[in-house]
């Protein structure tokens, strides 16, 4: 795959259920981050992922978040009880050494969440 | 808490005009990143500046980077529609894995 991948592009959603959402990142990746874009705001972190590191979580929001990694390639972002204000884009990167700011992290196209 | 403040917030233009946009904060940052992002796609980077003063370009875009590296602008010259979309800056601390971003300046370039 050339690039970061997301799924689903759009989920829909009533409020209360769980939800789960899927990142591949470039192969060869060792860092995986995943960020909240609500509408007109920047993006807010939520999680990063280092190789076999533990992974940095100080960005959730509350303990109804929660991701996994299964070592250097997918991660699940879930969501559970979800409440209207989840509502938002979430986006995945993944970058090659994650060591700082001059390494670029490549996006993914996000995941819509509508909660109704 | 590193806060970066983007201006202005949204910006309409016709093409063939020049335009300069601001990403500003009150704290010092290693490296400062400029991203554009289009509907329904991710943030795509453009630019990363490191060093206070330094100035980029990148063919009609031109970064500048404060001399106290808090700051940094994005001017455009002769805009076109291709331009149109969301552009985010994005600073990060020494050896900091985390970014932390503007509320973005959306950019529309009317034919």
């Amino acid at each position: 795959g050339a690039g970061v991948s997301q799924s689903p592009s759009n989920k829909v959603t009533e409020k209360g259920k769980d939800v789960e959402l899927r990142c591949d990142p470039i192969s060869g990746h060792t860092a995986l981050y995943w960020y909240r874009q609500r509408l007109g705001q920047g993006l807010e972190f939520l999680i990063y992922f280092q190789g076999n590191s533990a992974p940095d979580k100080s960005g959730l929001p509350s303990d109804r978040f929660s991701a996994e990694r299964t070592g250097e390639s997918v991660s699940t972002l879930t969501i559970q009880r979800t409440q209207q204000e989840d509502s938002a884009v979430y986006l995945c990167a993944s970058s090659a050494l994650g060591g700082g700011g001059g390494d670029e992290q490549f996006f993914g196209p996000g995941t819509r969440l509508t909660v109704l | 808490t590193q806060l970066l403040e983007q201006s202005p917030q949204f910006l309409s233009i016709q093409e063939g005009e020049n335009l300069t946009v601001y990403c500003n904060s009150s704290s010092v940052f290693s490296s400062l990143q400029w991203y554009r992002q289009e509907p329904g796609e991710g943030p795509v980077l453009l630019v990363t500046v490191v060093t206070g003063g330094e100035v980029k370009k990148l063919n009609r875009l031109t970064f500048q980077f404060g001399d106290a590296r808090k700051d940094s602008s994005l001017h455009i010259t002769a805009a076109q529609p291709g331009d149109t979309g969301l552009y985010l800056c994005a600073g990060s601390g020494a050896g900091s894995y985390q970014l932390t971003f503007g509320k973005g300046t959306k950019l529309s370039v009317i034919p």
